[in-house]
């Protein structure tokens, strides 16, 4: 079935280098993809939004690609900091009108002091 | 402040007892949405609603239901609760084809 998955499920990074996270999704249709950031005890926070007519959008300090050949979408933080330590999510929308989300498993990102 | 608010926050409550989990925005979204998270399984849509009075199910709809009589509000109806419906519960709302904005959560408990 359609799916939003993430490669890897952890990732840890020193304080203020750079972190890529990655996501894979299996619907070609898609248009929308959003990125969340989740601290513990919390809702998602958005992040980041791109839409199939671009391939890369950035916002500050995060840049999100979109490479549709390959169905991979990527969430690139510069210079790392303690409080970017959080579970990160890649959302998919599945509709072409309307919204209908389906969201990976999640990415936790620790940063190193 | 625009926010997305969901109460209450934490609830323990027995098999079969109804129960409900309001939600509401002030942001004048018309789209709204519940999801639950549970380990492992990420975050999993049980209904949305496009606008007043108008509502579908998402991909875990059994067991819930919603309604949508107020563009600001858009409650979770447990009828009959569960103990695999105890998760962490999230309300969101959007533009119609913008990012969705998430509440802070409820955590259900059901014994």
């Amino acid at each position: 079935g359609e799916s939003v998955g993430l490669h890897l499920p952890t990732l840890s990074v020193q304080e203020g280098d750079n972190s890529i996270i990655n996501c894979a999704y299996s619907n070609s249709a898609s248009d929308y993809f959003i990125w969340y950031k989740q601290e513990s005890g919390k809702g998602p926070q958005f992040i980041i939004d791109i839409r199939s007519n671009m391939d890369k959008r950035q916002g500050q300090r995060v840049t999100v690609l979109l490479n549709k050949t390959v169905k991979h979408l990527s969430l690139q933080i510069a210079a790392t900091q303690p409080g970017d330590s959080a579970v990160y999510f890649c959302a998919e929308n599945r509709k072409n009108y309307g919204q209908n989300f389906v969201f990976g498993p999640g990415t936790r990102l620790s940063v190193l002091p | 402040e625009a926010q997305v608010t969901q109460n209450p926050r934490y609830l323990i409550t027995v098999t079969g007892k109804k129960l409900t989990v309001t939600c509401s925005q002030n942001m004048n979204h018309e789209y709204m949405s519940w999801y639950r998270q549970d380990p492992g399984l990420g975050l999993r849509q049980i209904y949305y609603s496009m606008n007043v009075e108008v509502t579908d199910k998402g991909d875990v709809p059994e067991g819930y239901k919603v309604s949508r009589k107020e563009k600001r509000n858009f409650p979770l109806i447990l009828e009959s609760p569960s103990p695999n419906q105890t998760s962490l519960y999230f309300c969101a709302s959007s533009r119609t084809d913008g990012p969705q904005y998430f509440g802070p959560g409820t955590r259900l408990t059901v014994l």
